[in-house]
């Protein structure tokens, strides 16, 4: 069974597009994040979530929008498109006040053309 | 040997021989560092961990040395296999970052038959 499970794997979409990725954990815990990987493999948190609340909005575009509607689940919803949004977004989950266990997604490679 | 520049740092190693993978950390106020390895199309998958207040642990043929004094952290491999192949990668938490994973550039291992 998959821990941290999200989809789609490969999304290819044209600039100014909306388009949303969705992620499910079945670890029960109490946090989920969305990191994104850029060409060069550098990972970079974007956001996070504990029990549905929003804790970590790292500077990023507000065309970003995460969702979560309860603890297993946090989507992430991007609008208008661009060039520059093309990277892997990672998922990832874990207990915050227990730093091991963090979980990650297999992730999901956008491009944007 | 290792290299560093524009690109991803990398390292290349004969099978059998023991990889040393080096990390440099920024926050001296991380107390939890691990070491993640993400092999092509996956997400990073946790290999070891270690807490501020330890400067050596060790796993199946995986030890990590922590260097506080100039936040420097190691990963040591022994006996490195073709399997091992993958980039790596260390992250640091912060008390109040809440599960916030800083991330390292990345290394390149290639192991070669």
């Amino acid at each position: 069974d998959t821990a941290v499970s999200q989809t789609p794997k490969y999304l290819v979409t044209q600039m100014g597009n909306d388009k949303s990725i969705k992620c499910e954990q079945n670890l029960g815990h109490d946090t989920m994040y969305w990191y994104k990987q850029d060409s060069k493999k550098f990972l970079k948190i974007m956001f996070s979530y504990n029990n549905k609340e929003l804790i970590i909005n790292e500077t990023v575009p507000n065309r970003f929008s995460p969702k979560s509607p309860d603890k297993a689940h946090l989507n992430l919803h991007i609008n208008s498109l661009e060039l520059g949004d093309s990277a892997v977004y990672f998922c990832a989950s874990s207990q915050v006040q227990r730093a091991r266990g963090y979980t990650f997604g297999s992730g999901t490679r956008l491009t944007v053309v | 040997g290792e290299s560093v520049g524009l690109h991803l740092p990398t390292l290349s190693v004969q099978e059998g021989d023991n990889s040393i993978i080096n990390c440099a950390y920024s926050n001296s106020a991380s107390d939890y560092f691990i070491w993640y390895k993400q092999e092509s199309g996956k997400g990073p998958q946790f290999i070891i961990d270690i807490r501020s207040n330890m400067d050596k642990r060790q796993g199946q043929r995986v030890t990590v040395l922590l260097n506080k004094t100039v936040k420097h952290l190691s990963l040591q491999i022994a006996a490195t296999q073709p399997g091992d192949s993958a980039v790596y990668f260390c992250a640091e938490i912060g008390g109040t970052s809440y599960g916030k994973l800083t991330f390292g550039q990345g290394t390149i291992l290639t192991v070669h038959p």
